[in-house]
């Protein structure tokens, strides 16, 4: 079945540091990808997503690239700020060679990020 | 813009009681899910509707039943509570499948089974 694994956390920065957060998968099909965040107190939202192989997911500086060689889609911010400190969360949901999402999405166990002044 | 709507937002329940969480849309979304978030798991689906009048399992489903009352409403039963209950869990809908599969998630439900 589809799973996803992302790097362990918690994961601790200082203001203006680069961040990485590794995020791999499995799937049947023809997966889209999305980092969810999640800030203290709220629901998921949609932080950005990749659909297809080789495209390039970008929001609030964050980014992360659909590599399909390497079964991965890992997270990217060149200089994060104290107000990113969150839960992040990789997913995928799957899709037939036709294009029609499955509609369930399936999570990584998320990486709690804290960042400090 | 209220979007996914979810009541209570907390709830201390005794084992053996029974309870069911509320979760509406405004977004005329035709998929509705219910995840239940557990630390160091993640997200995990106990039940999603891909369309009204439809319901299906999802990775955890024992202990737990749906409605999709209509097409903005989906409500999560707990029949009789287990501490393994204990958990926040989400409401979630999406437009249609075919449509990149996007969700949008409600603020969360804090439950606590004694």
């Amino acid at each position: 079945g589809d799973s996803v694994t992302q790097m362990e956390g918690p994961v601790t920065l200082s203001e203006e540091a680069f961040l990485t957060i590794n995020c791999t998968y499995t799937a049947t099909g023809y997966p889209s990808l999305f980092w969810y965040v999640q800030y203290p107190g709220e629901g998921l939202q949609l932080l950005l997503k990749a659909t297809k192989a080789d495209d390039k997911g970008s929001n609030k500086g964050f980014e992360a690239t659909y590599r399909k060689e390497t079964t991965s889609f890992h997270l990217e911010k060149g200089s994060v700020q104290v107000s990113d400190s969150a839960v992040y969360f990789c997913a995928l949901s799957d899709k037939d060679a036709g294009g029609t999402s499955y509609g369930k999405l399936t999570f990584g166990q998320g990486t709690i990020l804290t960042v400090h002044p | 813009n209220a979007g996914v709507t979810q009541t209570p937002k907390f709830q201390v329940l005794k084992t053996g009681q029974s309870m069911t969480l509320q979760c509406a849309q405004d977004m005329n979304h035709n998929s509705m899910y219910w995840y239940r978030q557990d630390p160091g798991m993640g997200l995990r689906l106990i039940y999603y509707s891909a369309s009204e009048g439809t319901t299906d399992k999802g990775e955890v489903p024992n202990g737990y039943n749906v409605s999709r009352l209509n097409k903005r409403e989906f409500s999560l039963r707990l029949e009789s509570a287990a501490p393994s209950q204990t958990s926040v869990y989400f409401c979630a809908s999406s437009a249609m499948r075919g449509v990149g599969g996007e969700l949008f998630f409600g603020e969360g439900s804090r439950l606590t089974v004694l």
